[in-house]
């Protein structure tokens, strides 16, 4: 599976957009991009995934580059709740195993 | 619907002890995941069950760590003799068959295992 690139850390204000980016420039045609979340203390939690047409569902939205080389994870209205490591990862279908790097510890500050 | 359950979630024992986490999934899910989380880093898979037959247990110590999935429901996973290095949270998850169009892991909320 493609490796995926993420910032370490992030922070973004509460009430607002949360724009989450992520590399993944050897991705291969078979392979989705998928998004988790880990709150602290907490198992990760999937948030959505894509292959290349945008995704939307009631906690996010996925926008993948039309040359699938990258893609952006939106929280549309960041709560605090929302403060986790969110974790990027290309996943070839049929493929159960999640390779998951350190991830971006995103802090959302009031 | 109840999610994964895991026990104990937290354990402390001494080196060269042994230890065992039991992990129950989400009703139906006939896959099953064990991951070790050391601080610091994402989780890392060690094995994965397809009812009760191992898929993949390419990253599993074996000299040291084993599992099973008796009946195809619950899982235990067994570390014997624990190292200090062996320090981290273990996270049990589950999915619907390997051959779901969704591949949606679903985790419980782990085991944070210290080593003395």
């Amino acid at each position: 599976d493609a490796k995926t690139t993420q910032p370490p850390s992030m922070d973004c204000a509460e009430g607002r957009a949360a724009n989450l980016p992520c590399n993944h420039s050897t991705i291969s045609g078979n392979e989705y991009v998928y998004w988790y979340r880990q709150i602290h203390s907490q198992g990760p939690q999937y948030i959505i995934h894509g292959l290349k047409n945008n995704e939307t569902n009631e906690m996010a939205s996925l926008i993948i580059t039309e040359d699938r080389k990258s893609s952006t994870l939106i929280l549309p209205h960041a709560t605090l709740r929302d403060t986790a490591v969110y974790y990027c990862i290309a996943l070839k279908y049929g493929n159960n195993r999640l390779a998951f790097g350190k991830g971006n510890q995103v802090v959302v500050i009031p | 619907e109840a999610g994964v359950a895991q026990s104990p979630r937290y354990k402390i024992i001494e080196k060269r002890q042994s230890v065992a986490f039991w992990c129950n999934p989400i009703s139906g899910h006939a896959t099953l995941y064990w991951y070790q989380q050391i601080l610091g880093q994402g989780p890392k898979l060690l094995i994965q069950f397809q009812n009760n037959g191992v898929v993949d247990d390419s990253q599993l110590p074996k000299d040291r760590f084993s599992a099973e999935r008796l009946k195809g429901v619950d899982s235990t996973l067994k570390i014997q003799p624990a190292k200090l290095e062996d320090s981290a949270v273990y996270l049990c998850a589950s999915s619907l068959g390997a051959r779901s169009v969704s591949y949606e892991q679903y985790f419980g909320p782990g085991t944070r295992l210290t080593v003395t």
